[in-house]
């Protein structure tokens, strides 16, 4: 069954810190691992990733895949308190009519104090 | 491009009671699926459908039903509401692409509360 862990489940830190959460999977036909901020609604678009080693990079946030090892690490550098969120990590992967279908992990939620 | 679309926001049921959660999308999107969000359970898939008259079974279909007849439209029905089905639903679609695929875009979420 395709499983998607995220660590930790909740993370207190004080502004200007530098957080690195994660998340492992086990998909089988591996296709891509995104990362979301969901914040009050809907879930906003980080990053996406299908090769190993290639950092991607937004501001103060960066991603990086290990296919290897089948995980992931999201960083946040001088945290500021509309970091403040939960973030999501899903797994897509492909096969038959399950083109496309991503499966989540349980979020991290990040509170960042001032 | 009002993006995706559901409604309504909000929404008390009854048990027993049966509703369509409404989803529509204005990108071409071939893809769009159905999420339950619950504390502490991140993003569960209910339903999915690859394009008009394709759809298919997430990780927890049980109680709800879906039809595609049009690109833009992905409704979710509740057959007969219970209390274990009050959660946060988000419809999400994406483009159909080759390689990684493309991201999800997201709704803003029906609240749903079932007494």
């Amino acid at each position: 069954e395709d499983k998607v862990v995220q660590s930790p489940l909740s993370l207190v830190v004080h502004e200007g810190d530098t957080v690195t959460l994660n998340c492992s999977y086990e998909v089988t036909n591996f296709r891509s691992l995104l990362w979301y901020k969901q914040e009050k609604k809907a879930p906003t678009f980080l990053f996406m990733l299908t090769s190993s080693g290639i950092e991607k990079k937004s501001g103060r946030l960066s991603s990086i895949l290990d296919k290897k090892e089948l995980f992931s690490i999201l960083n946040i550098t001088a945290t500021q308190t509309g970091d403040s969120a939960i973030y999501l990590c899903g797994a897509r992967f492909r096969g038959g009519t399950s083109y496309g279908k991503l499966t989540f992990g349980q979020g991290t939620i990040l509170t960042v104090h001032p | 491009n009002a993006g995706v679309t559901q409604t309504p926001k909000f929404q008390v049921l009854k048990t027993g009671q049966s509703m369509t959660l409404q989803c529509a999308q204005d990108m071409n999107h071939e893809y769009m699926s159905w999420y339950r969000q619950d504390p502490g359970m991140g993003l569960r898939l209910i339903h999915y459908s690859v394009g008009a008259g394709i759809t298919d079974q997430g990780e927890v279909p049980n109680g709800y039903n879906v039809s595609r007849s049009t690109t833009e439209d992905f409704p979710l029905r509740l057959l007969s509401a219970a209390p274990s089905q009050t959660s946060v639903y988000f419809c999400a679609s994406s483009y159909r692409r080759q390689g990684g695929g493309s991201p999800l875009h997201f709704g803003n979420g029906t609240r749903l509360t079932v007494t």
